[in-house]
């Protein structure tokens, strides 16, 4: 199974600043990256599919990156509703498998 | 309005078993896979079991195979996961979502909590 490491656990950015949120492979997933968002209380929702693809409706604030390991997501001009709870999931090698999450507060 | 909604979820005692539902609303399901995920409190987000779109195949992860099925039902447009010998530590909410790679359209999720 491959394990996925976010990074940092908790990231603390000021409003209107940029934040990139990190995630980790333990082997190779190529593209097969994908980046959601959760607010309290809600289901998540897809941000970004194929490391750096977005989701129907998702601003251009949300940037996806990386291949193989190694992978970013980049929020720009954070806003108030940015700062929730992501996760990255891979797809590449079953079982899928997400990482445990990135807390975005604000600073 | 474009909607998955989960039902069954319930409070039940070690070992007692649980009929989970997935109803599509305003779309038909039947040209797509769907997911059932777990979130337990604490431990992020768990792949569970994924269903094609004729219900021919099901893929499970390891950690639930023999004890959770997954199903479809074209006629009701909807997917139902079958739980039993319920543990303790299964306790969390069950998304379905729609997709077997990527998922690009959640429910709201059914509570389980399974407690003597």
């Amino acid at each position: 199974e491959i394990v996925m490491t976010q990074s940092p656990a908790t990231l603390s950015v000021s409003p209107g600043e940029r934040a990139t949120l990190s995630c980790r492979a333990s082997q190779s997933v190529s593209s097969d990256l994908a980046w959601y968002q959760q607010k309290p209380g809600q289901a998540p929702r897809l941000l970004i599919y194929a490391a750096g693809a977005r989701g129907n409706g998702i601003p251009a604030r949300f940037t996806g990156g990386g291949f193989g390991t190694e992978f970013t997501l980049t929020i720009s001009d954070l806003q108030s509703e940015d700062f929730v709870l992501y996760f990255c999931q891979q797809y590449n090698n079953w079982p899928n498998t997400f990482g445990q999450g990135t807390k975005l507060e604000i600073k | 309005e474009v909607q998955l909604v989960e039902s069954g979820g319930d409070l039940v005692q070690p070992g007692g078993s649980l009929r989970l539902s997935c109803a599509a609303s305003g779309f038909t399901l039947s040209p797509y896979w769907v997911t059932w995920v777990r979130q337990a409190p604490g431990r992020g987000l768990e792949w569970v079991a994924s269903i094609n779109q004729d219900g021919s195949r099901k893929k499970y992860v390891d950690s639930w195979k023999g004890r959770f099925t997954i199903s479809r039902d074209s006629a009701k447009n909807s997917v139902d996961l079958h739980v039993n010998s319920l543990r303790t530590d299964d306790t969390g909410v069950y998304y379905c979502a729609r997709g077997n790679y990527f998922l690009d359209f959640w429910g709201q999720g059914t509570l389980v909590t399974v407690s003597s």
